[in-house]
Protein backbone atom coordinates (compact mmCIF):
# COMPACT_ATOMS: atom_id res chain seq x y z
CA UNK A 1 0.00 0.00 0.00
CA UNK A 2 1.08 3.30 -0.96
CA UNK A 3 2.07 5.30 2.23
CA UNK A 4 2.89 9.15 2.38
CA UNK A 5 4.87 11.17 5.09
CA UNK A 6 4.67 14.67 6.28
CA UNK A 7 7.33 14.48 9.31
CA UNK A 8 6.66 18.59 10.14
CA UNK A 9 3.53 18.80 11.69
CA UNK A 10 4.02 22.78 11.96
CA UNK A 11 6.04 24.87 9.93
CA UNK A 12 6.46 28.84 10.30
CA UNK A 13 7.55 31.57 8.23
CA UNK A 14 8.63 34.98 8.19
CA UNK A 15 6.40 36.65 5.76
CA UNK A 16 8.56 37.33 2.69
CA UNK A 17 10.81 34.59 3.62
CA UNK A 18 10.91 30.87 1.69
CA UNK A 19 10.03 28.09 3.38
CA UNK A 20 10.14 24.21 2.44
CA UNK A 21 7.64 21.55 3.11
CA UNK A 22 8.89 17.91 3.45
CA UNK A 23 7.40 15.23 2.09
CA UNK A 24 7.78 11.49 1.50
CA UNK A 25 6.21 8.64 -0.28
CA UNK A 26 6.65 5.31 -0.71
CA UNK A 27 5.12 2.97 -3.83
CA UNK A 28 6.27 0.33 -5.71
CA UNK A 29 4.72 2.13 -9.07
CA UNK A 30 7.10 3.80 -11.59
CA UNK A 31 3.84 6.37 -13.28
CA UNK A 32 2.07 8.29 -10.65
CA UNK A 33 1.15 11.59 -9.54
CA UNK A 34 2.20 13.82 -6.48
CA UNK A 35 0.03 16.97 -5.51
CA UNK A 36 0.25 19.48 -2.79
CA UNK A 37 -3.49 20.62 -1.61
CA UNK A 38 -3.78 24.29 0.67
CA UNK A 39 -6.31 24.00 2.94
CA UNK A 40 -7.30 27.47 4.64
CA UNK A 41 -9.29 27.84 7.73
CA UNK A 42 -12.56 27.98 5.40
CA UNK A 43 -11.63 23.85 4.80
CA UNK A 44 -11.77 24.22 0.89
CA UNK A 45 -9.05 21.75 -0.16
CA UNK A 46 -7.12 24.33 -3.08
CA UNK A 47 -4.85 22.20 -5.38
CA UNK A 48 -1.70 23.67 -5.25
CA UNK A 49 0.47 22.08 -7.69
CA UNK A 50 1.03 18.60 -9.27
CA UNK A 51 3.82 16.32 -10.88
CA UNK A 52 3.53 13.75 -12.66
CA UNK A 53 6.69 10.83 -12.09
CA UNK A 54 7.26 10.73 -15.64
CA UNK A 55 8.50 14.08 -16.00
CA UNK A 56 11.77 14.66 -14.74
CA UNK A 57 11.32 18.32 -14.47
CA UNK A 58 10.03 19.99 -11.23
CA UNK A 59 6.89 21.42 -11.64
CA UNK A 60 6.22 25.13 -10.82
CA UNK A 61 3.23 27.85 -10.31
CA UNK A 62 4.30 31.27 -9.75
CA UNK A 63 5.71 31.55 -5.66
CA UNK A 64 5.24 27.70 -5.39
CA UNK A 65 7.72 24.93 -6.71
CA UNK A 66 8.49 21.60 -6.28
CA UNK A 67 11.89 19.55 -5.26
CA UNK A 68 10.74 16.12 -6.75
CA UNK A 69 13.78 13.00 -6.25
CA UNK A 70 11.91 10.08 -7.45
CA UNK A 71 14.56 8.08 -6.74
CA UNK A 72 14.42 9.02 -2.55
CA UNK A 73 10.68 8.98 -3.26
CA UNK A 74 10.70 13.16 -2.20
CA UNK A 75 8.21 15.87 -3.10
CA UNK A 76 9.04 18.72 -1.05
CA UNK A 77 7.29 21.93 -1.67
CA UNK A 78 8.77 25.50 -1.88
CA UNK A 79 6.66 28.98 -1.57
CA UNK A 80 8.67 31.71 -2.35
CA UNK A 81 7.90 35.32 -1.14
CA UNK A 82 5.72 33.89 1.55
CA UNK A 83 2.07 36.05 1.77
CA UNK A 84 -0.09 36.07 4.87
CA UNK A 85 -2.61 34.33 3.06
CA UNK A 86 -0.47 31.07 2.50
CA UNK A 87 -0.88 30.19 6.20
CA UNK A 88 -2.90 26.81 5.70
CA UNK A 89 -2.51 23.46 6.13
CA UNK A 90 -0.72 22.04 3.32
CA UNK A 91 -1.24 18.06 2.51
CA UNK A 92 1.14 16.14 0.33
CA UNK A 93 -0.51 13.68 -1.69
CA UNK A 94 -0.55 10.54 -3.86
CA UNK A 95 -2.06 8.91 -7.06
CA UNK A 96 -1.78 6.17 -9.32
CA UNK A 97 -2.83 7.51 -12.81
CA UNK A 98 -6.30 6.86 -13.63
CA UNK A 99 -9.15 8.67 -12.76
CA UNK A 100 -10.97 6.24 -10.57
CA UNK A 101 -7.57 5.71 -8.77
CA UNK A 102 -7.84 7.13 -5.37
CA UNK A 103 -5.80 9.94 -4.05
CA UNK A 104 -3.53 9.02 -0.35
CA UNK A 105 -2.98 11.80 1.72
CA UNK A 106 -0.15 12.74 4.10
CA UNK A 107 -1.36 13.77 7.82
CA UNK A 108 -0.78 17.65 7.03
CA UNK A 109 1.71 20.58 8.12
CA UNK A 110 0.24 23.43 9.09
CA UNK A 111 1.91 26.78 8.16
CA UNK A 112 2.38 30.02 9.81
CA UNK A 113 3.26 32.89 8.38
CA UNK A 114 4.43 35.90 11.22
CA UNK A 115 4.02 39.42 10.00
CA UNK B 1 -13.74 25.74 -14.23
CA UNK B 2 -13.24 22.95 -11.45
CA UNK B 3 -16.03 23.92 -9.53
CA UNK B 4 -17.39 21.38 -7.20
CA UNK B 5 -20.45 21.87 -4.67
CA UNK B 6 -21.97 20.45 -1.58
CA UNK B 7 -25.12 20.97 -0.23
CA UNK B 8 -25.79 21.61 2.45
CA UNK B 9 -22.71 23.37 4.11
CA UNK B 10 -23.45 22.77 7.73
CA UNK B 11 -25.95 20.38 9.17
CA UNK B 12 -27.55 19.57 12.77
CA UNK B 13 -30.14 17.00 13.23
CA UNK B 14 -30.85 14.59 15.71
CA UNK B 15 -30.06 11.28 16.91
CA UNK B 16 -31.75 8.14 14.93
CA UNK B 17 -32.34 10.50 11.88
CA UNK B 18 -31.17 10.25 8.31
CA UNK B 19 -29.12 13.17 6.86
CA UNK B 20 -28.67 13.85 2.85
CA UNK B 21 -25.36 15.48 1.66
CA UNK B 22 -25.57 17.01 -2.17
CA UNK B 23 -22.18 16.77 -4.21
CA UNK B 24 -22.44 18.02 -7.43
CA UNK B 25 -19.69 19.64 -9.98
CA UNK B 26 -20.89 22.06 -11.71
CA UNK B 27 -18.93 22.54 -14.85
CA UNK B 28 -17.40 19.57 -15.94
CA UNK B 29 -18.25 16.02 -16.38
CA UNK B 30 -16.65 13.92 -13.08
CA UNK B 31 -15.13 10.39 -14.09
CA UNK B 32 -15.40 9.28 -9.97
CA UNK B 33 -16.51 11.03 -6.76
CA UNK B 34 -14.97 10.78 -3.83
CA UNK B 35 -16.01 10.78 -0.36
CA UNK B 36 -13.60 12.07 2.46
CA UNK B 37 -14.22 12.20 6.14
CA UNK B 38 -11.90 14.87 8.18
CA UNK B 39 -11.79 15.31 11.72
CA UNK B 40 -10.35 18.06 13.56
CA UNK B 41 -6.82 19.32 13.09
CA UNK B 42 -6.72 15.56 11.33
CA UNK B 43 -6.15 14.43 7.41
CA UNK B 44 -8.62 13.72 5.08
CA UNK B 45 -9.83 10.44 5.25
CA UNK B 46 -11.18 8.30 2.41
CA UNK B 47 -14.57 7.05 3.06
CA UNK B 48 -15.89 5.70 -0.34
CA UNK B 49 -15.32 5.94 -4.06
CA UNK B 50 -18.17 6.84 -6.26
CA UNK B 51 -18.60 6.09 -10.17
CA UNK B 52 -21.68 7.49 -12.27
CA UNK B 53 -23.76 4.05 -12.61
CA UNK B 54 -22.55 2.02 -10.31
CA UNK B 55 -21.94 0.57 -6.54
CA UNK B 56 -19.78 2.44 -4.72
CA UNK B 57 -16.24 0.86 -3.67
CA UNK B 58 -16.17 1.38 0.44
CA UNK B 59 -13.03 1.77 2.05
CA UNK B 60 -12.31 -1.04 4.91
CA UNK B 61 -13.99 -0.48 7.93
CA UNK B 62 -16.49 1.87 6.67
CA UNK B 63 -20.51 0.86 6.98
CA UNK B 64 -22.06 0.98 3.81
CA UNK B 65 -24.92 0.18 5.11
CA UNK B 66 -24.84 3.65 7.34
CA UNK B 67 -22.94 5.81 4.72
CA UNK B 68 -25.10 5.30 1.61
CA UNK B 69 -23.91 6.60 -1.64
CA UNK B 70 -25.97 7.25 -4.73
CA UNK B 71 -23.87 8.82 -7.92
CA UNK B 72 -26.67 9.10 -10.30
CA UNK B 73 -25.14 11.08 -12.82
CA UNK B 74 -21.53 12.73 -14.22
CA UNK B 75 -22.17 15.52 -11.90
CA UNK B 76 -24.03 14.29 -8.93
CA UNK B 77 -22.97 12.17 -5.85
CA UNK B 78 -25.35 11.70 -2.51
CA UNK B 79 -24.12 10.66 0.61
CA UNK B 80 -26.61 9.53 2.85
CA UNK B 81 -25.60 9.19 6.71
CA UNK B 82 -28.15 7.03 7.55
CA UNK B 83 -29.52 6.51 11.56
CA UNK B 84 -27.08 9.22 12.70
CA UNK B 85 -25.34 8.64 15.92
CA UNK B 86 -23.06 11.47 17.48
CA UNK B 87 -20.03 9.88 16.97
CA UNK B 88 -21.03 10.44 12.95
CA UNK B 89 -20.33 14.49 13.70
CA UNK B 90 -17.71 15.30 11.43
CA UNK B 91 -17.01 17.58 8.42
CA UNK B 92 -17.65 15.14 4.92
CA UNK B 93 -15.97 16.46 2.15
CA UNK B 94 -16.61 15.00 -1.69
CA UNK B 95 -14.08 15.51 -4.61
CA UNK B 96 -14.73 14.75 -8.25
CA UNK B 97 -12.35 13.86 -11.25
CA UNK B 98 -12.07 15.02 -14.63
CA UNK B 99 -13.97 13.36 -17.14
CA UNK B 100 -11.26 14.15 -19.96
CA UNK B 101 -8.15 11.97 -19.96
CA UNK B 102 -5.71 14.82 -20.03
CA UNK B 103 -6.78 15.80 -16.54
CA UNK B 104 -7.58 13.01 -15.03
CA UNK B 105 -5.66 12.95 -12.07
CA UNK B 106 -7.04 15.91 -11.04
CA UNK B 107 -9.23 16.01 -7.96
CA UNK B 108 -11.43 19.11 -6.96
CA UNK B 109 -13.01 19.25 -4.19
CA UNK B 110 -16.48 20.57 -2.80
CA UNK B 111 -16.22 22.93 0.19
CA UNK B 112 -17.41 20.68 3.08
CA UNK B 113 -20.00 20.12 5.07
CA UNK B 114 -20.01 20.05 8.71
CA UNK B 115 -22.64 17.16 10.50
CA UNK B 116 -23.49 17.65 13.94
CA UNK B 117 -25.62 15.07 15.28
CA UNK B 118 -27.33 15.98 18.90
Amino acid sequence: AQTVTQSQPEMSVQEAETVTLSCTYDTSESDYYLFWYKQPPSRQMILVIRQEAYKQQNATENRFSVNFQKAAKSFSLKISDSQLGDAAMYFCAYSPPGGYQKVTFGTGTKLQVIP
Amino acid sequence: GAVVSQHPSWVICKSGTSVKIECRSLDFQATTMFWYRQFPKQSLMLMATSNEGSKATYEQGVEKDKFLINHASLTLSTLTVTSAHPEDSSFYICSARFLNRDRDNEQYFGPGTRLTVT
